[in-house]
């Protein structure tokens, strides 16, 4: 199976600040890597497909990066919405593996 | 718009079972995959498998093979998740994600809302 690790696990930020989160996969999974936002309660939600494409409906201060074995989420100018808990999910292979989740939380 | 909306939450005793449902509005069933993942309070989110809603055919994940059974009635567009022989470890939070194709990947871009399955004594 195909490992995913992301850093940080969690971090602190303010409304206005600009994050990057990353994502390590075991192996080479070309850009085959969706990143989803879960907010507390509910069901996860997809941000980024295919490492970069910005799902539709999405705001554009999400842009996703990388391919091979590492990965980027940035999201800038945090929003008041943005906190929540994102993970990275691989699309090369099954079984579909993800990584253990960032939360974003209120600096 | 499609939605997938599940059962509600359930209590249940250990050894007991507990079947959820998927039930999709605004695409035909058949024509996407179902898969199932878990996710355990304050954890992250696994997959347990896909079902064919075509043929029924259901695949597991390692982990999710014997006790966990997917199935699919066409007929009012619904997917099933059944647990049998439930365990405190069980106690999680189940949804049903459809799967999107995009050439050799993919993803699951809708969700059903969630099914939390407690298991207590």
């Amino acid at each position: 199976d195909i490992q995913m690790t992301q850093s940080p696990s969690s971090l602190s930020a303010s409304i206005g600040d600009t994050v990057t989160i990353t994502c390590r996969a075991s192996q080479n999974i070309n850009s085959y890597l969706n990143w989803y936002q879960q907010k507390s309660g509910k069901a996860p939600n997809l941000l980024i497909f295919d490492a970069s494409s910005l799902q539709s409906g999405v705001p554009s201060r999400f842009t996703g990066s990388g391919s091979g074995t590492e990965f980027a989420l940035t999201i800038n100018s945090l929003q008041p919405e943005d906190f929540a808990t994102y993970y990275c999910q691989q699309g090369l292979s099954g079984p579909w593996t993800f990584g253990q989740g960032t939360k974003v939380e209120v600096k | 718009q499609v939605q997938l909306v599940q059962s509600g939450s359930e209590l249940k005793k250990p050894g007991a079972s507990v079947k959820i449902s998927c039930k999709a509005s605004g695409y035909t069933l058949t024509d996407y995959t179902i898969d199932w993942l878990r996710q355990a309070p304050g954890q992250g989110l696994e997959w347990m498998g896909w079902i064919n809603t075509n043929t029924g055919k259901p695949t597991y994940a390692q982990g999710f093979r014997g006790r966990f059974v997917f199935s699919v009635d066409s007929s009012v567009n619904t997917a099933f998740l059944q647990i049998s022989s439930l365990k405190a470890e069980d106690t999680a939070v189940y949804y049903c994600a459809r799967w999107q194709w995009d050439d050799l990947t993919g993803y699951f871009n809708y969700w059903g809302q969630g099914t939390l399955v407690t298991v207590s004594s």
